[in-house]
């Protein structure tokens, strides 16, 4: 069974920085591509950041290129997002969610989400 | 950047009832439009693929239909379960990856 499972979210003041992962089990994780997505309380969904399945290609939404990084570590299965120059307007869950390619890129499963706060 | 709008923004029903979400892209984007329900403290979940592929283990009253810039999302008789939010989600070529803006389906 698929599983992904975010952590690393919490409070962080604006400027600051944040490192979230996301363990993948279940699935084969280096033949996938990843998203990040966010939520902002009672907001609606925003896709941030894609990267491919060798990790050689990678997108970011407008709104956090320059201050974040998307990556992924093979061997241990996880996907990361690492987070500067955090702002208030970067208040959200965070969702580490996978791409199936062979449903149209749709994103088949996602994981709890992980809540970061960004406040002084 | 590809544009999505969905419409409307909310929309109360009645079980049994038949509902009708839409969504429109800015520009072309072949059938390459997902849908997603999502309820409150959840994680999103997929129902739609490639414009009108229900996703496996979703009922069969939801469907979806449209091409090009026009899409739209069927619910053929509302169940108490299905009282939740709707997202369309672009996936054409290369990120950036667009949802909608949401619809929200509330309980008339």
């Amino acid at each position: 069974e698929v599983h992904l499972v975010e952590s690393g979210g919490g409070l962080v003041q604006p400027g600051g920085s944040l490192r979230l992962s996301c363990a993948a089990s279940g699935f084969t994780f280096s033949n996938y591509e990843m998203n990040w997505v966010r939520q902002a309380p009672g907001k609606g969904l925003e896709w941030v950041a894609y990267i491919s399945s060798s990790g050689n290609t990678r997108y970011y939404a407008d709104s956090v290129k320059g201050r974040f990084t998307i990556s992924t570590d093979n061997a241990k299965n996880s996907l990361y997002l690492q987070m500067n120059s955090l702002r208030a307007e970067d208040t959200a869950v965070y969702y580490c969610a996978r791409i199936d390619y062979s449903r149209g890129w749709c994103v088949d499963y996602w994981g709890q989400g992980t809540l970061v706060t960004v406040s002084s | 950047d590809i544009q999505m709008t969905q419409s409307p923004s909310s929309l109360s029903a009645s079980v049994g009832d038949r509902v009708t979400i839409t969504c429109r892209a800015s520009q072309s984007i072949s059938t390459f439009l997902n849908w997603y329900q999502q309820k409150p403290g959840k994680a999103p979940k997929v129902l739609i693929y490639g414009a009108s592929s229900l996703q496996s283990g979703v009922p069969s009253r939801f469907s979806g239909s449209g091409s090009g810039t026009d899409f739209t999302l069927t619910i053929s008789s509302l169940q108490p379960e299905d009282f939740a939010t709707y997202y369309c989600q672009q996936s054409y070529t290369t990120p950036p990856y667009t949802f909608g803006q949401g619809t929200k389906l509330e309980i008339k």
